[in-house]
């Protein structure tokens, strides 16, 4: 079964550094997404992209915050600058066209650590 | 904004019994609802998927239940088993219809 797949499964870095976060969602689908999750806080919306653009984000996601997807696999998110803030659980999830684009299928995660 | 409230106390049943978890929106009926199901340090899962004009939905031994007057999804498991114990969180979209908003989830334990 086609799956979401994410790299590195775990990133530690220093506050004020770049990271980017990398995600290969399932290949027929068409909408892509990030999300965070906090330690012991629910799962949170950071933005959707399609069709090469952003099409929602949310007030979380400000100017430290960059999505591309840079060939036909690829889906990253950078952050700029981290905080200590940061530190998070940072989920992609993908859907497709078939069946309707509502159920969202996730990736493992990866887990930032801002020192 | 729309809010997602499930009890966020874990619920520990016997092995064998049916869980039953509640799920209670605060504002306008969302279009569809769904349940996904968290291991520790794991992605969501999707379990299953109910239209506000279905009031039930069944996939093996699941079951979920939709009532948009009580503002109000029930996620039932029956014969649990311990691999059921994982926390499961009631999601709606919002927004522009892309954008979910999750629950905290209810943690459910299935002892022997």
């Amino acid at each position: 079964e086609p799956e979401v797949t994410q790299t590195p499964s775990h990133q530690v870095t220093q506050m004020g550094q770049e990271v980017i976060l990398r995600c290969v969602p399932i290949s027929n689908h068409l909408y892509f997404y990030w999300y965070r999750q906090i330690l012991g806080q629910k799962v949170e919306f950071l933005v959707s992209f399609y069709n090469n653009e952003i099409s929602e984000k949310s007030e979380i996601f400000d100017d430290q915050f960059s999505v591309e997807r840079p060939d036909g696999s690829n889906f990253t998110l950078k952050i700029r600058s981290t905080k200590l803030e940061d530190s998070a659980m940072y989920f992609c999830a993908s859907s497709g066209l078939a069946g309707g684009h509502e159920t969202q299928y996730f990736g493992p995660g990866t887990r930032l650590l801002v020192l | 904004s729309q809010k997602i409230e499930q009890n966020s106390e874990a619920l520990n049943i016997q092995e064998g019994k049916t869980a039953t978890l509640t799920c209670n929106y605060t504002n306008y009926s969302p279009a569809y609802l769904q349940w996904y199901r968290q291991d520790p340090g794991r992605g969501p899962v999707f379990l299953l998927l109910i239209r506000e004009n279905e009031k039930e939905k069944r996939k093996e031994r699941l079951k979920v239940t939709f009532d948009t007057t009580l503002k109000q999804s029930l996620f039932h498991i029956t014969a649990s088993q311990p691999a059921d114990s994982a926390t499961y969180l009631c999601v709606v979209p919002t927004g522009g219809g892309n954008k979910l908003t999750f629950g905290t989830g209810t943690q459910l334990k299935v002892e022997l």
